[in-house]
């Protein structure tokens, strides 16, 4: 079964600075999606950045990008030049490519609650 | 872009009594919606798929008695927890998966709904 570990419950960072938020998977499909996404105080998920596991390139979105080690089964999120707004809950998210057991369902990570100090 | 709703956003029920929760895609139609529990601070669980016109797949564990899902249309699946008790007291997020995607498809999520059972 897929598993996604994301070993920081809390991290924070000073505005304008760089953090890095960690997360590690476990799959032995080759081919598969990962996620980033956000949810403020309001609970609403938003997709921060996503990964095709078949694409070396690692995904880039403005401020927000990954480091994707496949072969380790890495996927940290990178947000640089931090914004107040930047606060909130990230999840990293796994969902398989194909197959019968694709279902589009997302396995999620505990969870790394973000604090931007301003 | 593609929006999700949920009615009601919040809710307070007795205990004993049942609560219909409500996801429609607004402007696109989907062939699958997931439904999420959430406690506080904690990551999503889910808790299962629905697909339009067939009976909904449940994760090992969540009662499909008690956690009734009806994916009616295209545009709406409905969520009800019968015969809630305090336990039942969580945020329930609805996913909806489009018919139409592009290269990967993307899941929207609703804003959730907050059910306090008395």
């Amino acid at each position: 079964a897929q598993t996604v570990t994301q070993s920081q419950p809390e991290m924070s960072v000073q505005e304008a600075e760089t953090v890095t938020l960690s997360c590690t998977y476990d799959t032995s499909e080759s081919d598969y999606y990962l996620f980033w996404y956000k949810q403020p105080p309001s609970r609403q998920m938003i997709l921060v950045i996503r990964q095709e596991a078949y694409k070396q390139q690692n995904a880039t979105e403005n401020r927000f990008s990954v480091n994707f080690q496949k072969a380790a089964k890495s996927f940290s999120l990178k947000i640089s030049d931090s914004q107040l707004g930047d606060a909130a809950m990230y999840f990293c998210a796994y969902r398989p490519f194909r197959g019968s057991s694709n279902t589009g369902k997302l396995i999620f990570g505990q969870g790394t609650t973000l604090q931007v100090k301003p | 872009g593609a929006v999700v709703s949920q009615h009601p956003s919040w809710v307070i029920c007795k205990s004993g009594t049942s609560v219909k929760i409500e996801c429609r895609s607004l402007d696109f139609q989907a062939t699958t919606m997931f439904w999420y529990r959430q406690f506080p601070k904690q990551s999503l669980m889910l808790m299962a798929t629905s697909n339009e016109g067939s009976k909904a797949t449940y994760e090992q564990g969540v009662e499909k008695d008690k956690f009734l899902i009806n994916h009616a249309s295209l545009t709406l699946s409905t969520l009800t927890v019968t015969s809630a008790h305090p336990e039942d007291s969580s945020f329930y997020i609805c996913s909806a998966r489009p018919i139409r995607t592009g290269p990967v498809d993307t899941q929207y999520f609703g804003p959730g709904t907050r059910l306090t059972v008395l």
